[in-house]
């Protein structure tokens, strides 16, 4: 199986800050890679696919890259509603696979 | 609109068996794969496994091939989870979702299940 490792596992960050999540593959999974946000008692919601593509309707603050097997979330200035759980999930072959997802907290 | 909507909450005791459901609408339930994955309480997300409506052709992640069965009646656009003797440790949160190129675009509300004795 492909192992999918997230970093941080917790960030604090305040509103309007500039927020980074890592996800690294234990083998080269080209971009197929996706990032899902998830709060509490939600379902997970999909933000990016194919590594950079931004899901419609997801605010452009939200951006993705990478490839091979280092990828990266950014949101650009951290907003309230973003205050959540992101998950990265490989999807190269059909043993799709999720990171084990950091939680962004206030500050 | 693309909806999913899952069965209510389930509470069973060990060994009991349960199957759960997730109904699909406004798509063409036959043409795009479904997924089901776990969360167990306080934890991240695990693939369980996808079904493909269209021919029931179902793939599963060896973590759980055995553990649970995936099936689906396109007649009535319902996918389906399912256990033949619950555990302790199935106590999670379980969601489908429909995939669209190999990622999650639409998910159900999910389905909890609490196994207790």
């Amino acid at each position: 199986d492909i192992q999918m490792t997230q970093s941080p596992s917790t960030l604090s960050a305040s509103v309007g800050d500039r927020v980074t999540i890592t996800c690294r593959a234990s083998q080269s999974i080209s971009s197929w890679l996706a990032w899902y946000q998830q709060k509490p008692g939600k379902a997970p919601k999909l933000l990016i696919y194919k590594a950079s593509s931004l899901e419609s309707g997801v605010p452009s603050r939200f951006s993705g890259s990478g490839s091979g097997t280092e990828f990266t979330l950014t949101i650009s200035s951290l907003q309230p509603d973003d205050f959540a759980t992101y998950y990265c999930q490989q999807y190269n072959s059909y043993l799709w696979t999720f990171g084990q997802g950091t939680k962004v907290e206030i500050k | 609109e693309v909806q999913l909507v899952q069965s209510g909450a389930e509470v069973k005791k060990p060994g009991e068996s349960l199957k759960i459901s997730c109904k699909g609408s406004g798509y063409s339930f036959t043409s795009y794969w479904i997924g089901w994955v776990r969360q167990m309480p306080g934890k991240g997300l695990e693939w369980m496994g996808i079904i493909y409506p269209g021919d029931s052709d179902t793939r599963y992640s060896p973590s759980f091939q055995g553990q649970v069965t995936i099936s689906a009646d396109k007649s009535i656009s319902t996918a389906y989870l399912q256990w033949s003797s619950l555990k302790a440790s199935d106590t999670a949160m379980y969601y489908c979702a429909r995939l669209s190129n190999g990622v999650c675009s639409h998910w159900g509300q999910g389905t909890l299940v609490t196994v207790s004795s």
